[in-house]
């Protein structure tokens, strides 16, 4: 089946900027999906980025989707401890369920 | 606008039990997801239900079922509890037609003891 790839951990600094990476073999991905979960709570979704684009901003975050590698990327500029979080990538292929990653856990020390 | 709204919160059960899960939608929300949540296995999809017929179905044993409503509000139900299915439980809704958007509840963890 379909699969999405995630490094585990991730630790940058108070005010760097972190930069998580996915894989995925889907060829007829729709949508790229970032999520976060925080301690306790469900999935938030942060933002999602079409399969036709390269490139996505929203305030602090930048998605950059390598659709040619199946690579895509989440950066998240001046990162906050609140930014401390697991980070989902999951792929959306319309009307197959969401394959999600296993997550990446991201740690910013003050 | 009201999220995507997940009962109880917590619970916890015996082997053997059984026990039902339920979500309720973002109003409009037509479709309904279910995953599986744990830390070996990561997010499992269990079913996915739109307008009250099942569309999708996970690779779960049969003692995992579930249903859809006319309102759009969805329920869970794990028969003879096992201990594996100690988990969260999420529910996810989504605007069938607008292209994306799954939208989370903020699950149910269940204990099997």
């Amino acid at each position: 089946g379909e699969d999405v790839e995630q490094s585990l951990f991730l630790s940058v600094r108070e005010g760097d900027s972190s930069v998580i990476n996915c894989t995925y073999t889907d060829s007829s991905s729709t949508y790229l999906y970032w999520y976060k979960q925080e301690p306790g709570a469900g999935l938030q979704l942060l933002t999602y980025i079409f399969s036709n684009m390269d490139m996505k901003q929203d305030q602090r975050l930048t998605v950059l989707l390598n659709k040619k590698d199946k690579h895509l990327s989440l950066r998240i500029a001046d990162t906050q401890t609140g930014d401390s979080a697991i980070y989902f990538c999951a792929d959306d292929s319309g009307n197959t369920p969401l394959v999600f990653g296993k997550g990446t856990r991201l740690s910013v020390i003050a | 606008k009201a999220g995507v709204t997940q009962t109880p919160r917590y619970l916890i059960k015996t082997r053997g039990q059984q026990v039902t899960l339920s979500c309720s939608p973002i109003s409009g929300h037509r479709s309904v997801s279910w995953y599986q949540q744990t830390p070996g296995q990561g997010l499992q999809f269990l079913f996915e239900y739109f307008s009250e017929t099942q569309r999708n179905k996970g690779n779960f044993p049969g003692r995992f079922s579930g249903r859809q409503f006319s309102n759009s509000r969805s329920e869970m139900n794990v028969s003879t509890l096992e201990l594996g299915d100690s988990a969260l439980y999420l529910c996810a809704s989504t605007p069938v037609g607008e292209g994306y958007g799954y939208t989370f509840g903020s699950g149910t963890r269940l204990t099997v003891v």
